[in-house]
């Protein structure tokens, strides 16, 4: 049973737009995650985000931001899209260090 | 930095048959570790979460952890059509207090056949 929710599950957009993927979860979790999985599908953190407090990987580029309006929901928005940002972008909410559950992922193509 | 490699990359398996999967990891100091499985174009489902030595079964998934040897494996007892999925290894330092500690392997493709 789905309890992450993510929106749209598909993009395709041209370099420099700007994209936005949107997660909700009603699990009631106080952390929520936006991770990156690649073609290889190996995935890598890329945000955490538990009680106002945000954790970002170093390694994760300044045109990525995430926007969260209260615990339940966590957004993330890519200011000018590039070919590198190909990927399945998933979402992920926990109860404090226990157990991730992921949404379905959005996959964006850019063109 | 931790890194976690899973083996093999790709696994036949006939059905009624057990298939086994491997994951290392590089920190000894790890204390979380759990098995998710990935449907194609899905996202990720907990199947065993293991915290100390020994095995931990969740139905047909048990899984093996040794610590001392930088192991933990997934057993599949049985495997179904419905198992056909990528089988990704998760490894954390728990002492964070943030699940974001945790590290994936690059997975295991699980392909049953009939015998």
């Amino acid at each position: 049973e789905t309890a992450v929710f993510q929106t749209p599950n598909y993009h395709v957009t041209q370099v420099g737009n700007e994209v936005s993927f949107n997660c909700k979860q009603t699990l009631g979790h106080d952390t929520m995650y936006w991770y990156k999985q690649d073609s290889k599908k190996l995935l890598k953190i890329m945000f955490s985000y538990n009680n106002k407090q945000l954790i970002v990987n170093e390694t994760v580029p300044r045109r990525f931001s995430p926007q969260s309006s209260d615990k339940a929901h966590l957004n993330l928005r890519i200011k000018s899209v590039e070919p590198e940002d190909s990927a399945v972008y998933l979402c992920a909410s926990s109860q404090a260090e226990n157990t991730l559950y992921f949404g379905e992922g959005s996959r964006l193509i850019v063109v | 930095q931790q890194k976690v490699q899973q083996s093999p990359e790709s696994l036949t398996v006939s059905e009624g048959a057990m298939a086994s999967l491997n994951c290392t990891f590089s920190d000894g100091t790890s204390n979380n570790f759990r098995w998710y499985r990935q449907h194609s174009a899905k996202g990720l489902e907990v199947l065993v979460s293991i915290f100390s030595d020994g095995e931990k079964e969740e139905g047909r998934f048990t899984a093996h952890l040794n610590r001392a040897n930088l192991h933990v494996s997934l057993h599949i007892r049985e495997p179904q059509p419905s198992d056909s999925a990528v089988y990704l290894c998760a490894v954390s330092l728990a002492q964070t207090g943030f699940a974001s500690a945790l590290t994936f392997g690059s997975g295991t493709k699980v392909i049953p056949c009939l015998p």
